[in-house]
């Protein structure tokens, strides 16, 4: 079965400076990847997805993610985070051929002045 | 455009009581459903989800049980809460190119 796995629980990135957010997945074929955000109290906003294709994917909001077979990884970036990019962040895995997606358990973003 | 509805937004309620949290879509047809649950501090982790009428499919064997009486509405129910029902709930949607959509979820606190 796939799984999700991201390992910083928390990130604290200074207004202006860059971000990367890490994703490893596990799954034996190659998979559908997505990072998706949560504001407090809220539902989760899609940021971007990979299907195929080109490895770097940009998304909503200025963020980007790289899928790396080798690594198994899809990690999130952004080059210059806002005071607003502060929020929960979750990547996600779904498995060809079924409908459900695994989450990992999150990285929550704090942003510093 | 397609629209997804949760409510009630929050929900306090006593031990032993019983859950009924409801879903809609709008503006599609045959939809798959999912009840997800976040419990404080947690990621998501899949309940139930659903690919068509009176199709439910369980990932979590727990207290809490989900129906579809409708293309587009997906019910979460419970005869008799826990304490550990506690957490936030949150229905989504997709037409199976897995771009989720997700509602904007109920807390539910158990006192």
């Amino acid at each position: 079965a796939q799984s999700v796995t991201q390992p910083d629980i928390h990130i604290t990135v200074s207004e202006g400076a860059s971000l990367e957010l890490r994703c490893n997945y596990s799954y034996g074929a190659t998979p559908y990847l997505f990072w998706y955000v949560q504001s407090p109290g809220q539902g989760l906003q899609l940021l971007l997805k990979y299907f195929s294709g080109d490895t770097l994917v940009q998304g909503i909001k200025g963020f980007e993610a790289e899928f790396k077979r080798s690594q198994s990884s899809f990690n999130l970036r952004k080059p210059s985070v806002h005071w607003s990019d502060a929020a929960e962040y979750f990547c996600a895995v779904g498995e060809r051929g079924f409908q459900k997606l695994v989450f990992g358990t999150g990285t929550r973003l704090l942003v510093s002045p | 455009s397609q629209t997804i509805h949760q409510w009630p937004a929050t929900l306090v309620q006593p031990v032993g009581s019983p859950l009924s949290l409801e879903c809609t879509v709008e503006g599609t047809s045959n939809p798959n459903l999912y009840w997800y649950r976040q419990a404080a501090g947690r990621g998501l982790q899949l309940l139930f989800y659903s690919v068509g009428i009176g199709q439910i499919s369980s990932e979590v064997p727990q207290n809490l049980s989900a129906s579809r009486p409708q293309d587009r509405q997906f019910i979460l129910s419970s005869k008799k809460l826990l304490l550990s029902d506690s957490g936030f709930y949150l229905c989504a949607w997709t037409l199976g190119n897995y771009g989720y959509t997700f509602g904007s979820g109920t807390r539910l606190t158990v006192v």
